[in-house]
């Protein structure tokens, strides 16, 4: 069946580390997004990417960095330039004006 | 730029009972509204979305919306919740396209048995 991977589930980081968060769809979708999500403050966009080789700063990119090297794959790197990294994040996927599809998110917390 | 507002952050209501979760929108061009729905720990799932004709729209699980453009409302109605309908609900806008989707804060639904 067609879907969006992310892993790990859960994630720890220390303090100073970057950790890199995985996304795979095999939905033939041309957008993916990462979002982040933090208890009672809904969805923030982090980045987005329309196109392979192509993405875009969303709402909260400070801290992040992304690539989008293959239309399957696109990683999420939380540097050690975000200070406040323990949160939801979901990643999502779109083909035309259908919605997303999202993955079923990597918790991370900082340790 | 556009904002979607959710009133309730949370709603109690007893099994079998009806439920509406407000949602309000403002935006300066036409736009596309969706319904979510999350799990705990997991993604959020498409539940409905309005794209553009009638203004009631059917989603999954006997769920429905209706799309009001005077009050820039996009309620999510079920006539008869059950124990497995607790979640938390999101509301979002997009000006369709690729273009970004803003969510609004969530409510969570709280079926009671």
């Amino acid at each position: 069946d067609g879907g969006i991977t992310q892993s790990p589930k859960y994630l720890f980081r220390k303090e100073g580390q970057n950790v890199t968060l995985s996304c795979e769809q095999n939905l033939n979708h041309d957008a993916m997004y990462w979002y982040r999500q933090d208890p009672g403050q809904g969805l923030r966009l982090i980045y987005y990417s329309q196109i392979v080789n192509d993405f875009q700063k969303g709402d909260i990119a400070e801290g992040y960095s992304v690539s989008r090297e293959k239309k399957e794959s696109f990683p999420l790197t939380v540097t050690s330039a975000q200070k406040n990294p323990t949160a939801f994040y979901l990643c999502a996927s779109m083909k035309g004006n259908y919605g997303y599809t999202f993955g079923s998110g990597t918790r991370l917390t900082v340790v | 730029a556009q904002s979607v507002t959710q009133l309730d952050s949370q709603v109690p209501v007893f099994e079998e009972a009806p439920v509406e979760l407000r949602c309000n929108y403002s935006s300066s061009v036409s736009v596309y509204l969706f319904w979510y729905v999350q799990y705990p720990n997991q993604g959020l799932q498409l539940l409905l979305k309005y794209l553009s004709g009638s203004t009631l729209v059917k989603g999954i699980n006997g769920f429905e919306a209706e799309f009001n453009k005077s009050q820039t409302s996009f309620h999510l109605r079920k006539p008869s919740v059950h124990i497995s309908d607790t979640a938390e609900y999101f509301c979002a806008v997009s000006r369709g396209g690729y273009q970004k989707v803003t969510f609004g804060t969530g409510t969570k639904l709280q079926v009671i048995p």
